[in-house]
C-alpha cells in the first residue's frame, strides 16, 4: 500500500488568495483526520471523518477553514482567504475504525508545508 | 477529559547512552497510549502502543515503554542512543477515535 497520501508537498501562496490541501487515505480506512503543527502549538486536530461524515470540527480555527470527504479515496482541506498565520505543516492522517473504543493507530502522510507570504 | 503532558521540549544524549523521554497522561477511561516517532520533513510514524495486555511495551528500533497506571506515566526508554534516534517523539493518548498528542520532545543524539 502507498500509505497516506497528501498533495502538494509544499505550497507557497500571498495572504489573500485560497489554499486547497489533497489528501488519499489508506484503501480500507474509514476514519481520517485532518491536523496542523506548529512551533507554538504543537499538534492540533483540526477535523475528523468517519465513513465521509465529518464527526469533531471544533479543532477548525475559523471559518476561513472548511474540509470535504466527497469520497472514502479524498478529502481536501480549503483555506480561504489565507492569511500568515496559517503558515504551518498540515497533515492527514487515517485509521481503521471498528466503531468501538480500540487501540489501532493512525497513519500519518508526509504533510503539506504551507508558507503563506 | 484527555490529555498528556512530556516533560522536556529537548533532550540531549550522548550516542550509547540511555534515552528517557517523559510522558504522563490523564484520561477518564482506561487509556490507550501511543509513541510516535518524527523525522525531518516527514510525517509521524508508530514507535509503539500500549495494549493492556503487558504494562511493559517493545516498539521498533529498541525502544520500549512501561505504562505505569499509579503514576500516569507511560515514559518511552532505549538502553543505548544512536545517532539515527534523532528525531521528534510524541506521546499520545486515544480517546475513542480521537488523539490527543503530547508537545513533542525533540531528541539530539551527540557523538
Amino acid at each position: 500500500d502507498a500509505g497516506v497520501i497528501q498533495s502538494p508537498r509544499h505550497e507557497v501562496t500571498e495572504m489573500g488568495q485560497e489554499v486547497t490541501l489533497r489528501c488519499k487515505p489508506i484503501s480500507g480506512h474509514n476514519s481520517l483526520f485532518w491536523y496542523r503543527q506548529t512551533m507554538m502549538r504543537g499538534l492540533e486536530l483540526l477535523i475528523y471523518f468517519n465513513n465521509n461524515v465529518p464527526i469533531d470540527d471544533s479543532g477548525m480555527p475559523e471559518d476561513r477553514f472548511s474540509a470535504k470527504m466527497p469520497n472514502a479515496s479524498f478529502s481536501t482541506l480549503k483555506i480561504q482567504p489565507s492569511e500568515p498565520r496559517d503558515s504551518a505543516v498540515y497533515f492527514c492522517a487515517s485509521s481503521p475504525y471498528s466503531g468501538g473504543i480500540t487501540n489501532e493507530k493512525l497513519f500519518f502522510g508526509s504533510g503539506t508545508q504551507l508558507s503563506v507570504l | 477529559a484527555q490529555s498528556v503532558t512530556q516533560l522536556g521540549s529537548h533532550v540531549s544524549v550522548s550516542e550509547g547512552a540511555l534515552v528517557l523521554l517523559r510522558c504522563n497522561y490523564s484520561s477518564s477511561v482506561p487509556p490507550y497510549l501511543f509513541w510516535y516517532v518524527q523525522y525531518p520533513n516527514q510525517g509521524l510514524q508508530l514507535l509503539l502502543k500500549y495494549t493492556s495486555a503487558a504494562t511493559l511495551v517493545k516498539g521498533i528500533n529498541g525502544f520500549e515503554a512501561e505504562f505505569k497506571k499509579s503514576e500516569t506515566s507511560f515514559h518511552l526508554t532505549k538502553p543505548s542512543a544512536h545517532m539515527s534516534d534523532a528525531a521528534e517523539y510524541f506521546c499520545a493518548v486515544k480517546n475513542f477515535n480521537k488523539f490527543y498528542f503530547g508537545s513533542g520532545t525533540k531528541l539530539n543524539v551527540k557523538p
